[in-house]
Formats: structure tokens, sequence, C-alpha cells
């Protein structure tokens, strides 16, 4: 099983929108629509984002959206912060019942 | 609010088994409805899926790690525990338990613990 495929680094200005992709396979992301994202700041545990594609769970704040198409899934994170700098995951279920990841995106706020 | 809590050894050392046990506040872990699992993060490194298991005990686990891995069950103390068998250095990593639900991803995070192979 190979990873899901993340850039390693995007960056913003205080404001800004960014896009984060997550390409995968038939196999994976374009087969179903249970692609999660995730927010890991350094030191700390990650947290959920993004679930089911573009489904946020309670009280995360309606900045952060998620979209899919075909093989790749993206994160928009509009209206840039400083606290948004960290590091992004994207993960995938597959068909053998094994969830995969991304390789981890880092973004730095300018 | 549903809490993970991971706990066993810091360090060790090469070829000994790396164990370590997760317990679950806040939610039933025999209520089903969601899988219990383990994640590793290698120092400066990604998120690695170890397995995870269901209330009835059905465990699934990487492909990559399967033969040296077991995850197990414990409904009466609602907790859940990961052996590794025959560790090297590269097993050093922060291990975090998280639960894992179809429709929400893995939504509840331990803290983690960092496990360090070294003799």
């Amino acid at each position: 099983q190979s990873a899901l495929t993340q850039p390693a680094s995007v960056s913003g200005s205080p404001g800004q929108s960014i896009n984060i992709s997550c390409t995968g396979t038939s196999s994976d992301i374009d087969g179903y629509n249970y692609v999660s994202w995730y927010q890991q700041h350094p030191g700390k545990a990650p947290t959920l984002l993004i679930h089911d594609v573009s489904n946020r769970p309670s009280g995360l704040s309606n900045r952060f959206s998620g979209s899919k198409s075909g093989n790749t899934a993206s994160l928009t994170i509009s209206g840039l912060q400083a606290e948004d700098e960290a590091y992004y995951y994207c993960s995938s279920y597959t068909p053998s019942t094994t969830p995969l990841f991304g390789g981890g995106t880092k973004l730095t706020v300018l | 609010q549903v809490q993970l809590q991971e706990s066993g050894p810091g360090l060790v050392k090469p070829s000994q088994t790396l164990s370590l046990t997760c317990a679950v506040s806040g939610d039933s872990i025999s209520s089903g409805g969601y899988y219990w699992s383990w994640i590793r993060q290698r120092p400066g490194k990604g998120l690695e899926w170890i397995g995870y298991i269901y209330h009835s005990g059905s465990a699934y686990y990487n492909p990559s790690l399967k033969s040296l891995v077991t995850i197990s069950i414990d409904t009466s103390k609602n907790q859940f525990s990961l052996k590794l068998n025959s560790v090297t250095a590269a097993d050093t990593a922060v291990y975090y338990c998280v639960r894992y639900g179809d429709y929400v991803g893995f939504d509840y995070w331990g803290r983690g613990t960092l496990v360090t192979v070294s003799s």
C-alpha cells in the first residue's frame, strides 16, 4: 500500500486562502467518500478537521473546508491566521479496511 | 467528552516487545460503532496507522507490520492494548491511541507517548 500524496509544503499570507491536495487512486479516494483531514501543531497530537470529504466536526471553524474530485481530495483554509501554521494530513479508507495517510503538508503563514 | 490515555514503558531494548495500553473514558468500547486504533509517528515523520480493533475482538493491521503486531481489547476495563514484537531503533516513535469511525474518521486522540528503542 502506498501513502497518499501531499505537497511537502504550502504557504500563504494572513487573510489569504490556500489549498492542500491529497492524491490517491481509484482504490481509495476515488472509490469512497471516507476522506478525512487532520491538523497537527508541533509537539501535539493531531486533531480532526474534516471527515467524509467535506464534513466538519461540531464547533470547528468554517474557515476549513474539504472537497474531492476523482482521485484527489483537497483541504481549503480561508482567511489564513497565524495559528493555522501547522502540519496537515489527509487519510482515506481503503477496501482492505486499512486506512491510508498522506505524507503530510507543512503550512507556513508568512 | 471522550478521552484516551496511553501508558507503558518509555524505553524498550532492541529485540524486546513494546507493550502499551490505552485507557478510554467518556465512551464504552463495548458499545460498538467505533474501531480502537494505534497510530505512530517516528521523529520528524508522518503518521503511520498500525492497526485497530473492534469491540468484538476483530483486529486489522497494517500489512507492513502485521507479523509483529497484536492489538487486544479488555472491555471489562474499557481499555485496549498494543504489542509490537522484536523492536528495532526504527520503532522509536510517539504512539497514539485513537478512536476511529467509518463516518467520522479518527476523531479522538490520546496525547501520545514517546517510546524509545535503545539498549
